[in-house]
């Protein structure tokens, strides 16, 4: 199984901040990568797949680059409603395997 | 608007089965896959296997094979999940998740159903 790691496990931030979460595959996995956002309580929600691709109704701040084995995922200006666990996940081959996550809480 | 709404949440004892619904709507039910992912309490998303209600294709993760079985009902647009042999371990928030297109898996989660807690417990 392709094993998905990211850094930092979490992070405090402020309104209008730049953030920026790193995910890396343990093998190649070319672009086949994707964020969601969960908030506690809630199912996830997909931001990002393709690694850069823009899920239709996800703000613009949101922004995914990387190839191969490592990933990122910045947020532009974080808004309120930002704070939240981040998930990768690898859909290159089967199981599907999401990273721990990261948490993005309120300095 | 694309919907997917499940079952309720339930207790079950170790060592029984767990069936979990999962009734779409606002797309056409055979046209996309359909995933289950769980997730253990305070814990990371875990993938278990994917269906397609166009012909019934399924691919389970390794770890549950034997265990799950993954159907669909498309005269209710609707899909279930069953886990047998349940442990302790397997209590969790399970998600539905529309996922791929007709025979094709995507791994690409775009609408997900607000999740079913499974607890076991003796």
């Amino acid at each position: 199984d392709i094993q998905m790691t990211q850094s930092p496990s979490s992070l405090s931030a402020s309104v209008g901040d730049r953030v920026t979460i790193t995910c890396r595959a343990s093998q190649r996995i070319n672009t086949y990568l994707n964020w969601y956002q969960q908030n506690p309580g809630k199912a996830p929600k997909l931001l990002i797949h393709a690694a850069s691709s823009l899920q239709s109704g996800v703000p613009s701040r949101f922004s995914g680059s990387g190839f191969g084995t490592d990933f990122t995922l910045t947020i532009s200006s974080l808004q309120p409603e930002d704070f939240a666990t981040y998930y990768c996940q690898q859909s290159y081959s089967t199981p599907f395997t999401f990273g721990p996550g990261t948490k993005v809480d309120i300095k | 608007q694309v919907q997917l709404v499940q079952s309720g949440a339930g207790v079950k004892k170790p060592g029984a089965s767990v069936k979990v619904s999962c009734k779409a709507s606002g797309y056409s039910f055979t046209n996309y896959g359909i995933s289950w992912v769980r997730q253990a309490p305070g814990q990371g998303l875990e993938w278990m296997g994917w269906i397609s209600p166009y012909n019934g294709d399924t691919n389970y993760a390794q770890r549950f094979q034997g265990r799950v079985t993954m159907t669909t009902d498309t005269s209710t647009n609707t899909a279930y999940m069953e886990l047998r042999s349940l442990r302790s371990d397997d209590s969790a928030v399970y998600y539905c998740g529309r996922d791929g297109r007709r025979v094709s898996i995507f791994g690409v989660i775009d609408s997900w159903g607000q999740g079913t807690l499974v607890t076991v417990s003796s």
